[in-house]
């Protein structure tokens, strides 16, 4: 089926450095998803991308995490500066654009921030 | 605001046996549900979703789910159980607002299956 890569998968990273996270959607698909998901908690949404602007944002999305997908490359969230709460799975997700579409999930980029 | 609730936190289940995988949920309208599965250290995968039509929606690897609008609930039913079904199983909703198809996940269930 369609896939959704996510580059890394896993890094450690100093408390307080910048950290960005890279997905690759899939081709023909128009809805880019963030979603966190703490060591064996629920997946919670951070923020949703369409046509080059936020769609929506969670009160997880802090100030220092920004999106962005330049010129149809990947879509990318950073975290500036990281802080020990970031620690966590990230999962990127991506859906064709209908209303109930199925969203497709990358396996996750695991970080640890030290 | 939409919500979705899984009661089990953890289901134990022997090999061959029958599963119930209980989801309700919280929307002001008919939402759109699925269920999706994660195995250790991956992504989640799809295993069915329910737009509309017949409440009983099939899904890959014999999983069934039933949408009762009257008990808001979507739970998810296999008949036999096999031991790589072992994971974790969130049911998630997603309301009609055009193409933003933000997903609200319950808080997941861990399946064990045991031999």
């Amino acid at each position: 089926g369609p896939k959704v890569l996510q580059i890394p998968s896993h890094q450690i990273i100093d408390m307080g450095q910048m950290v960005t996270l890279n997905c690759d959607p899939v081709s023909n698909h128009l809805y880019f998803y963030w979603y966190k998901q703490i060591l064996g908690q629920q997946m919670e949404f951070l923020v949703n991308f369409y046509n080059g602007k936020v769609m929506e944002k969670s009160k997880l999305f802090k100030d220092q995490f920004s999106v962005e997908r330049p010129d149809g490359s990947y879509f990318t969230l950073k975290i500036q500066p990281t802080a020990l709460e970031d620690s966590a799975v990230y999962f990127c997700a991506s859906s064709p654009g209908n209303s109930g579409n199925t969203l497709y999930f990358g396996e996750g980029s695991r970080l640890i921030v030290v | 605001a939409q919500s979705v609730t899984q009661p089990d936190a953890r289901v134990t289940v022997s090999e061959g046996a029958s599963l119930q995988l209980r989801c309700k949920y919280s929307y002001s309208a008919t939402p759109y549900l699925f269920w999706y599965v994660q195995y250790p250290r991956q992504g989640l995968q799809l295993l069915l979703k329910y737009y509309s039509g017949d409440p009983v929606v099939q899904g890959v690897n014999s999983f069934e789910a039933e949408f009762s609008k009257s008990n808001s609930s979507f739970h998810l039913q296999k008949a036999s159980v096999h031991w790589s079904d072992s994971a974790v199983y969130f049911c998630a909703l997603s309301a009609h607002t055009g193409g933003n198809n933000k997903l609200t996940f319950g808080q997941g269930t861990v399946l064990s299956v045991i031999p």
